[in-house]
């Protein structure tokens, strides 16, 4: 079975400060991993996805993420946080049936 | 161009009833799912279909039935709707099951 683990389930940051949400993956197989956002009462949109190519991979909004197979995590990262960042964002693994992480909330300070 | 849209976006029923969402998806893929949000915020797929055929099938109570009239179309019935189905339900699709799913705005399904 595949599961993802996200570490945190509250972050909050200043804005302009450095953005680091936590996933870290459990799986027999080589995953696909995704990253995606919900803002507040709309649906879930793609950030990025890891499909096996490039181990660094550039979503949408200037945030990255990077799959380390030895630490089984695929970390989000944006350097620079802006207040529309703001959202639920949550770590799913697959292929097909998507196996989701219970969501870390980013707040963004002034 | 909405590319996964849900109808209604708002539903309040009475425990008992018997309803159904509605999921539309315009961008041409084989592949449409529908998951569950709880009030945690926690997401869980319960069906997916490929080519109108059933390929997921989650441990869903049975009062709950997908239908799939064409690939551009999956559709959510509920009978006997229950206090703990009051849920968010979420329509995706993806070109197959091993590429990236778009969501649609959800369904906010409310049980008194």
């Amino acid at each position: 079975a595949q599961s993802v683990t996200q570490l945190g389930s509250h972050v909050s940051v200043s804005e302009g400060a450095l953005v680091l949400l936590r996933c870290n993956y459990s799986s027999s197989v080589p995953p696909y991993l995704f990253w995606y956002v919900q803002y507040p009462n709309q649906g879930l949109q793609l950030l990025l996805k890891y499909t096996s190519a490039a181990t660094l991979v550039k979503g949408i909004n200037g945030f990255e993420a990077e799959f380390k197979k030895s630490e089984t995590s695929f970390h989000l990262t944006k350097p620079s946080a802006h207040m529309s960042d703001a959202a639920e964002y949550f770590c799913a693994v697959g292929p097909d049936k998507l196996n989701f992480g219970t969501g870390t909330r980013l707040q963004v300070f002034p | 161009d909405t590319a996964v849209s849900q109808t209604p976006k708002y539903l309040v029923t009475q425990m008992g009833n018997d309803k159904s969402i509605k999921c539309e998806q315009n961008l041409g893929h084989d592949t449409m799912y529908w998951y569950k949000q709880d009030s945690k915020k926690f997401l869980k797929i319960m069906f997916s279909y490929n080519n109108k055929e059933l390929i997921i099938n989650e441990t869903v109570p049975n009062r709950f039935s997908p239908k799939s009239p064409d690939k551009a179309h999956l559709n959510l019935h509920i009978n006997s709707l229950e206090l703990g189905d009051s849920a968010v339900y979420f329509c995706a699709s993806s070109q197959d099951p091993y590429n990236e799913q778009f969501f649609g705005p959800g369904t906010r399904l409310t049980v008194l």
